[in-house]
């Protein structure tokens, strides 16, 4: 099964300041089609999972353009250009490239200073 | 507008049986593959089960394999998560997703205890 590692597990921030959260997986994402199946989702308090991208760097619609996506191969990176307080939250990262298992990241919570 | 409601959970005996049920409106549900997702209290996402438009295929993880049994009806646009010989740790919200998980349920607890 591909492992999914988050970091930090805990991200207090300063609004209007930048987030970062990386993601790794123990192997490579990239699916034999060319495409990388790696998605990104938020979890605000009390609600269900959102997601915010797929396949590594494309956002959802409805998606404020503060939140992006990059990376490859086993490295991967969700940035928020500047946190507003709506963004609070557990992100996780998920594979969909090497399934079954679909596997999730352990999530990181983002929370204000 | 696109819809998944969950129902069918509550609190049930170790070695119980459960039968959740998702409700799909807004989307043509015969066309889209399909899973249920669990997060235990406190805890991140665990996939639980796959399967496809036509339920020719079929996926489980490793910790519900051989006790739940996924299903769908495509007339009553539902999606269903039969679950036998219920255990503690399988205590979770529940919820009912798309393929490429763009569109989730509010969830539905599911507790085992005694």
């Amino acid at each position: 099964d591909v492992v999914m590692t988050q970091s930090p597990l805990s991200l207090p921030v300063t609004l209007g300041q930048p987030a970062s959260i990386s993601c790794r997986s123990s192997q490579s994402l990239v699916h034999s089609d060319g495409n990388t199946y790696l998605n990104w989702f938020q979890q605000r308090p009390g609600q269900s999972p959102r997601r915010l991208i797929y396949k590594v760097s494309n956002r959802d619609s409805g998606v404020p353009d503060r939140f992006s996506g990059s990376g490859s191969g086993t490295d991967f990176t969700l940035k928020i250009s500047r946190v507003e307080a709506e963004d609070v939250g557990v992100y996780y990262c998920m594979q969909g490239t090497h399934w079954p298992p679909i596997t999730f990241g352990p999530g990181t919570k983002v929370d204000i200073k | 507008e696109v819809q998944l409601v969950e129902s069918g959970g509550g609190l049930v005996q170790p070695g119980g049986s459960l039968r959740l049920s998702c409700a799909a409106s807004g989307f043509t549900f015969s066309s889209y593959e399909m899973n249920w997702v669990r997060q235990a209290p406190g805890k991140g996402l665990e996939w639980v089960s796959y399967i496809s438009s036509s339920d020719s295929t079929i996926y489980y993880a490793d910790s519900v394999k051989g006790r739940f049994t996924i299903s769908r009806d495509n007339a009553k646009n539902s999606q269903y998560l039969q679950m036998n010989s219920l255990r503690a740790e399988d205590t979770a919200v529940y919820y009912c997703a798309t393929r490429g998980f763009d569109y989730w349920g509010q969830g539905t607890l599911v507790t085992v205890s005694s």
